[in-house]
């Protein structure tokens, strides 16, 4: 089974609207965290917001929210006021620790490619 | 604060080649891991470092190889070379000593390798 699935191949969204983009999550491991990245056409991958397996809140960074389920196994992001930076795509991940050896392993989803339009 | 740096950016090699690529990561950051990514596969795991000791290590194969110096910097070598290597390599870098650790993995911009 895929440990991370992210549908959406890609999505549009109008400025200025709120965005939500897919990802869902397989493991057995009690301890673990999510991730989303943004990657530009240029390739770097940025950092946008990690939300940790044991974290009561959903985790919140600026435009950026993460909309945690975990009886779901969800983890999905919510971009607000989309502007044309947005325009990327975006992956999600999860690290393991505990039981599958920690360290810093990041699986990856597909990615989901982003349009914002005007 | 000096962010994860990669070189070269771009490189192009001929099959049989070797090549060897470098990331400095952000001072302080003690562990360094790789990834490839390629059209097809998307982004995959290819190995960890942390205090110059390999902890985590993906499915490829012993082509592959990599290594950490005292200074945390980090490079990975790949012998051999064949078309289907041409990637983007990427590495991160992240302070967490455990996978328990809310740290973040922050990434460098990628050295393109292309394989003729």
């Amino acid at each position: 089974a895929q440990k991370i699935t992210q549908t959406q191949p890609g999505m549009f969204v109008q400025e200025k609207e709120a965005v939500t983009l897919d990802c869902t999550y397989d493991t057995s491991d009690p301890s673990y965290g999510l991730f989303w990245y943004k990657q530009p056409s240029s390739g770097e991958m940025i950092f946008l917001i990690y939300q940790g397996s044991y974290d009561q809140q959903n985790a919140t960074e600026g435009r950026y929210s993460l909309n945690f389920q975990k009886a779901r196994k969800s983890a999905n992001l919510v971009i607000s006021a989309s502007q044309l930076g947005d325009s990327a795509m975006y992956f999600c991940a999860m690290r393991e620790g505990g039981l599958t050896g920690g360290g810093n392993k990041l699986t990856f989803g597909t990615g989901t490619q982003l349009k914002v339009e005007l | 604060k000096a962010g994860v740096t990669q070189t070269p950016r771009y490189l192009i090699k001929t099959r049989g080649q070797q090549v060897t690529l470098s990331c400095s990561p952000i001072s302080g950051h003690r562990s360094v891991s790789w990834y490839q990514q390629t059209p097809g596969q998307g982004l995959q795991f290819l190995f960890e470092y942390f205090s110059e000791t390999q902890r985590n290590k993906g499915n490829f194969p012993g082509r592959f190889s990599g290594r950490q110096f005292s200074n945390s910097r980090s490079e990975m070598n790949v012998s051999t070379l064949e078309l289907g290597d041409s990637a983007l390599y990427l590495c991160a870098s992240s302070l967490a000593l455990t996978g328990t650790e809310n740290t973040e993995a922050f990434f460098g911009q990628g050295t393109r390798l292309t394989v003729v």
